[in-house]
């Protein structure tokens, strides 16, 4: 069981906008901890996509962009495309367990 | 160019000790956090343990914390997992992550990866 959590799964068909969110609690997103993003294309490693709640690293298109709100996180996705298809993790640091956190992970399918 | 590249994986038994290792280049090793970041087969990822840059200050997860240690050599551009006690559970891709902090709020993410290794506890 993440301490952050997201949806198992999300889909869209190329050219739509799809959003992944991230569900915290007051000792994680609640407590001001940024939230960052990642995508882990099949059997490759991790890889950064959004940091600090809302920044794109250098080489990350802006159809990718995220955003916080209270508890919660979002990871948005415009103008779907087939090579979006990969899994999308949220990670924070979580001041009750002392523990940096990742979400659950969720799985985007391009139809 | 930054790279991490993992190395030390394999199969051990239940019980046993496995040192991982991860060689990093491109960047001022010294300057950075580091930490092992491990995903179980079909699982997510979970952090396992960081270490400062400087100072050697060391983190831990609950679920390793006792059996796993976490070291580097800034002289080598090298960061360590020592893992004794292994169990099942263990098993699974570890990856090696460049730590960063941003400016604004202190907060840690992770900007590069290595490959990750593959670490499989079974009798």
């Amino acid at each position: 069981q993440s301490v952050l959590t997201q949806p198992p799964s999300v889909s869209g068909a190329p050219g739509q906008r799809v959003t992944i969110s991230c569900t915290g609690s007051s000792s994680n997103i609640g407590a001001h901890y940024d939230v960052h993003w990642y995508h882990q294309l099949p059997g490759t490693a991790p890889k950064l996509l959004i940091y600090g709640n809302s920044n794109r690293p250098s080489g990350v298109p802006d159809r990718f962009s995220g955003s916080k709100s209270g508890t919660s996180a979002s990871l948005a996705i415009s103008g779907l495309q087939a090579e979006d298809e990969a899994d999308y993790y949220c990670q924070s640091y979580d001041s009750s367990l002392s523990d940096w956190v990742f979400g659950g992970g969720t799985k985007l399918t391009v139809l | 160019e930054v790279q991490l590249v993992e190395s030390g994986g394999g199969l051990v038994q239940p019980g046993g000790s496995l040192r991982l290792s991860c060689a990093g280049s491109g960047f001022t090793f010294s300057s950075y956090a580091m930490s092992w970041v491990r995903q179980a087969p079909g699982k997510g990822l979970e952090w396992v343990s960081g270490i400062s840059g400087y100072s050697g200050s060391t983190y831990y997860a609950d679920s390793v914390k006792g059996r796993f240690t976490i070291s580097r050599d800034n002289s080598k551009n090298t960061l360590y997992l020592q893992m004794n006690s292994l169990r099942a559970e263990d098993t699974a891709v570890y990856y090696c992550a460049k730590g960063h902090v941003t400016v604004a709020t202190a907060s840690l993410y992770f900007d590069c990866w290595g490959q990750g290794t593959l670490v499989t506890v079974s009798s």
